[in-house]
């Protein structure tokens, strides 16, 4: 158990709708990031958040929202859904926000859209 | 552009042999190389992180080595398990601070 606790555990939606996805970073990390894994594919980094700031932007489509809370967890907002936003997506948090820290990974959201 | 490429792309071993995943990267400046193993559907696990002046970590049955001139991570796997069957990824942070990944190994454990 990496500490990080992120819900839904699975959510199955369909395309046009929009959902919210919930991560905890662990006790004493401030940093949190989240990724998208689509099947067999590997891990694409979307966004990054230190003390409720964003901090980096990877490969976030615009349809895709976050945010960080003054209580530090997250949420990832996927709007106007389509089929190939179905994927599993991991939250991860950090100490510091040099992503060249260690990053412990939540169990993910496996998000399937119809 | 900053890249990480891992070989080979997915590995067949019988238990209890070796093997040796290989990552190799363009970063530059480089700050660390982790790692990672990942479970079918979970979320990925850390191994190891080596920073520029390290150039081999252990943990258990995992042997990360790393040469900074060439480039070059190893992960070596050793009397490989069952339960050593996943992915493993090899991540690469520049000092800019941005992580770069790897696309993964798959690697499969049989009986």
């Amino acid at each position: 158990d990496s500490g990080v606790t992120q819900t839904p555990k699975h959510l199955i939606t369909a395309t046009g709708q929009r959902v919210t996805l919930r991560c905890s970073p662990r006790s004493g990390d401030l940093s949190v990031y989240w990724y998208q894994q689509s099947l067999d594919q590997g891990l694409q980094f979307l966004i990054q958040y230190y003390n409720g700031e964003e901090r980096a932007k990877g490969n976030i489509l615009e349809r895709f929202s976050a945010q960080q809370f003054p209580d530090l967890h997250s949420e990832l907002n996927l709007s106007s859904l389509e089929l190939g936003d179905s994927a599993l997506y991991f939250c991860a948090s950090s100490v510091t926000p040099g992503q060249r820290d260690e990053q412990f990974f939540g169990p993910g959201t496996r998000l399937t859209v119809l | 552009k900053n890249q990480v490429e891992q070989s080979p792309q997915s590995l067949i071993i019988l238990e209890g042999k070796n093997c040796t995943l290989q990552c190799n990267y363009t970063v530059s400046p480089f700050s660390n190389l982790r790692w990672y193993k990942q479970d079918t559907g979970r979320g990925p696990v850390s191994l190891t992180i080596m920073t520029f002046s390290e150039n081999t970590k252990s943990n258990g049955r995992y042997t990360a080595t790393l040469d900074a001139d060439t480039k070059q991570s190893s992960l070596h796997i050793t009397a490989s398990q069952l339960s050593d069957s996943a992915s493993y990824i090899c991540v690469v942070a520049g000092n800019a601070g941005k992580s770069t990944f790897g696309d993964g190994t798959t690697l499969t454990v049989k009986p």
